[in-house]
């Protein structure tokens, strides 16, 4: 089965602080997998993908097939990315299948 | 930067009634996508769209859900005979190819709300 776990629904960490945000997979065939981003009262947007190996504002992700795992990451917290963060993992007939988020709260 | 629309923001409707979810896709894009948010759940995919037919459809999507490209632009989902269990934030998104490499843009979505 095509399944994507977000354990934590909620993320408290204080600005400066490390966070990980943590997203574990079961796909049968080669995963590729996405951040998705939603500010409050914004639309969901693209964070950042697999296959590009990007770091997009300080965040980067590693997959790991060996946990089945894709954890977000970002060394220094800051205020303005207190979100609701969405893992995705493609489908080869082009649909996502997301996990059910984790709301990052970054306090001052 | 070209966006995907949606309307209305929220819809209303009393159960049994049948609504009609708007979105307008961003003008060059090939793929359409619809998906829902239950209230606390997470977002699930409905339904793709490509070359004025359904690609491929989740068990969520029966007989009751319809899509339609009308025209060059909007992109509907029909709910035919609503149910309290679709009260939902409906999702529309669109992409210029479904391929990975194609990132697919998500619409503000559209609040349906079933009494």
């Amino acid at each position: 089965a095509q399944r994507v776990t977000q354990p934590e629904k909620l993320l408290s960490v204080f600005k400066g602080a490390p966070v990980e945000l943590k997203c574990n997979y079961s796909y049968s065939g080669s995963p590729e997998l996405f951040w998705y981003v939603q500010y409050s009262r914004q639309r969901l947007q693209l964070l950042l993908r697999h296959i590009s190996r990007e770091s997009i504002k300080g965040f980067t992700a590693d997959l790991n097939k060996g946990e089945t795992s894709f954890h977000l990451k970002k060394p220094f917290a800051q205020e303005e990315d207190s979100a609701m963060y969405y893992c995705a993992l493609w489908n080869q007939g082009g649909k996502l299948i997301f996990g059910q988020g984790t709301e990052l709260s970054v306090k001052p | 930067e070209p966006e995907v629309t949606q309307t209305p923001s929220h819809q209303v409707t009393q159960m049994g009634q049948e609504v009609i979810l708007r979105c307008v896709p961003i003008s060059n894009h090939l793929y359409f996508y619809w998906y829902r948010q239950i209230l606390g759940q997470k977002v699930e995919f409905l339904v793709s769209f490509y070359n004025n037919e359904i690609s491929e459809k989740s068990e969520i999507f029966d007989d009751q859900f319809s899509v339609e490209r009308p025209d060059g632009s909007n992109f509907t989902l029909k709910i035919r005979s609503t149910k309290l269990e679709d009260s939902a934030m409906y999702f529309c998104a669109s992409s210029t190819d479904r391929a990975l490499s194609y990132e697919q843009y998500f619409g503000p979505g559209t609040r349906l709300t079933v009494t």
